[in-house]
């Protein structure tokens, strides 16, 4: 397609759970980005990779949350032992190396 | 840290006014300051970018200005129309190439016909 693609739409997973949101980028867009959305805030920085390689990953807010790149296009982020306060918003977005991000549509995640 | 402060209220404008966001940040400048339209249950959508040597940018109804010594940005829609009621996100890049980019919370503009 030609937009961003993200998978999962809608997940719904019980706490403790491991869960992976995969994102499918802008074809040719070198940098992508993993932000988090809560009701009312705005995106929240997670991780930014540069090609395959992890530029920043400061935004991770701990060892739960991983994420991954291995060919420099499809990005997977993983929670492990998931927490009631992860639900959000899992936003990806693609971009050339002029500033401007394309989102995708997100991944809603619920935990119970 | 670096923070970014957007009104927090909504903003309610009679349609064909002007409405004016304002995006004020602490600490450095960024390179490039950027405006986002986000609708709910959507992702972001890019509107405007405006580097640090810029002073002002307009695309058609919208215009953007960059005040480095003031630490903030003015986003203003000319004529509004219902359509543009939205939540309008104001993000900051730190650096001249594809970075880290940080946004603000929004602010949720309401246009009353």
């Amino acid at each position: 397609g030609a937009g961003v693609s993200q998978t999962p739409s809608n997940k719904v997973t019980e706490k403790g759970k491991y869960v992976e949101l995969r994102c499918d980028p802008i074809s040719g867009h070198t940098a992508l980005y993993w932000y988090r959305q809560s009701l009312g805030q705005g995106p929240e920085f997670l991780i930014y990779f540069q090609g395959t390689g992890a530029a920043d990953d400061s935004g991770l807010p701990n060892d739960r949350f991983f994420a991954v790149r291995p060919e420099g296009s499809v990005s997977t982020l993983k929670i492990q032992r998931t927490e009631r306060g992860d639900s959000a918003v899992y936003l990806c977005a693609s971009s050339q190396l002029d500033g401007e991000l394309f989102f995708g549509e997100g991944s809603r995640l619920t935990v119970l | 840290s670096q923070k970014i402060e957007q009104n927090s209220e909504a903003l309610n404008i009679q349609e064909g006014k002007t409405a004016t966001l304002t995006c004020n940040y602490t600490n450095y400048s960024p390179a490039y300051l950027q405006w986002y339209r986000q609708d709910p249950g959507r992702g972001p959508v890019f509107l405007l970018l405006i580097r640090e040597n810029e002073k002002e940018k307009r695309k058609e109804r919208l215009k953007v200005t960059f005040d480095t010594t003031l630490k903030q940005s003015l986003f203003h829609i000319t004529a509004s129309q219902p359509a543009d009621s939205a939540t309008y996100l104001c993000a900051l890049d730190f650096y001249s190439s594809a970075s880290k980019i940080i946004f603000g919370s929004g602010t949720r503009l309401s246009i009353r016909p």
